[in-house]
């Protein structure tokens, strides 16, 4: 079975500090995409950043990187200069090339201390 | 270039009763998906249409479930004879097939089934 594992419920950071949620997905495809998504309380599912598995160069999205290892099969979001604005529950996703459905992590919530 | 919206954005209903909830997808956006999301979880794949076509469905959409997407624009989602079990997050994503698989969300149709 296609599985996402965020072994971190919940997170917690200080303002301008650097904070890095961590990411495991199990695939026997090779072709494929990972996402970051991020949802505020009571608020729409937003892209953070993405990644194309077959790009070995780790994406970054102004505060935002990740780091891929891909035969770890690790997917890792780096969140630099914690702004107030990044309290959310983060998800990581993958989706196979081609398709279809996203197969989501449960998700860590991620609080920013002023 | 408006979003991803969905109507109504709440919903209570009584058990048995049945509910229709409506998805707009960004104007050209000829993927849609509807994913359901249970507290504390992330979300779970439904099904997806590519055009008007309805391409693979979840063991999750029991025959209570049926969703449509007449002329690939809108789509709906109708639950028949709603159970307690169904309250959840009813998310609704599009995607243009050009943009290699990422997904835009809506912000939801939260359901309480009473």
């Amino acid at each position: 079975a296609q599985t996402v594992t965020q072994s971190q419920p919940e997170m917690s950071v200080q303002e301008a500090e650097t904070v890095t949620l961590s990411c495991t997905y199990d695939t026997s495809e090779s072709d494929y995409y990972l996402f970051w998504y991020k949802q505020p309380p009571s608020r729409q599912m937003i892209l953070v950043i993405r990644q194309e598995a077959y790009k070995q160069q780790n994406a970054t999205e102004n505060r935002f990187s990740v780091n891929f290892q891909k035969a770890a099969k690790s997917f890792s979001l780096k969140i630099s200069d914690s702004q107030l604005g990044d309290a959310a529950m983060y998800f990581c996703a993958y989706t196979q090339g081609g398709s279809e459905k996203l197969v989501f992590g449960k998700g860590t919530k991620l609080t920013v201390n002023p | 270039d408006t979003g991803v919206s969905q109507d109504p954005r709440h919903k209570i209903t009584k058990r048995g009763q049945n509910v229709t909830f409506r998805c707009d997808p960004i104007s050209e956006h000829n993927r849609l998906y509807w994913y359901r999301q249970t507290l504390g979880q992330g979300p779970e794949f439904l099904t997806y249409f590519q055009n008007e076509a309805q391409l693979e469905k979840s063991r999750l959409l029991s025959d209570r479930f049926s969703a449509e997407r007449p002329k690939g624009s809108f789509s709906t989602l109708e639950i028949q004879r709603t159970e307690q079990g169904d309250s959840a997050m009813y998310l609704c994503a599009s995607s243009l097939i050009e943009t290699l698989e990422t997904q835009y969300f809506g912000p939801g149709t939260r359901l309480l089934v009473l």
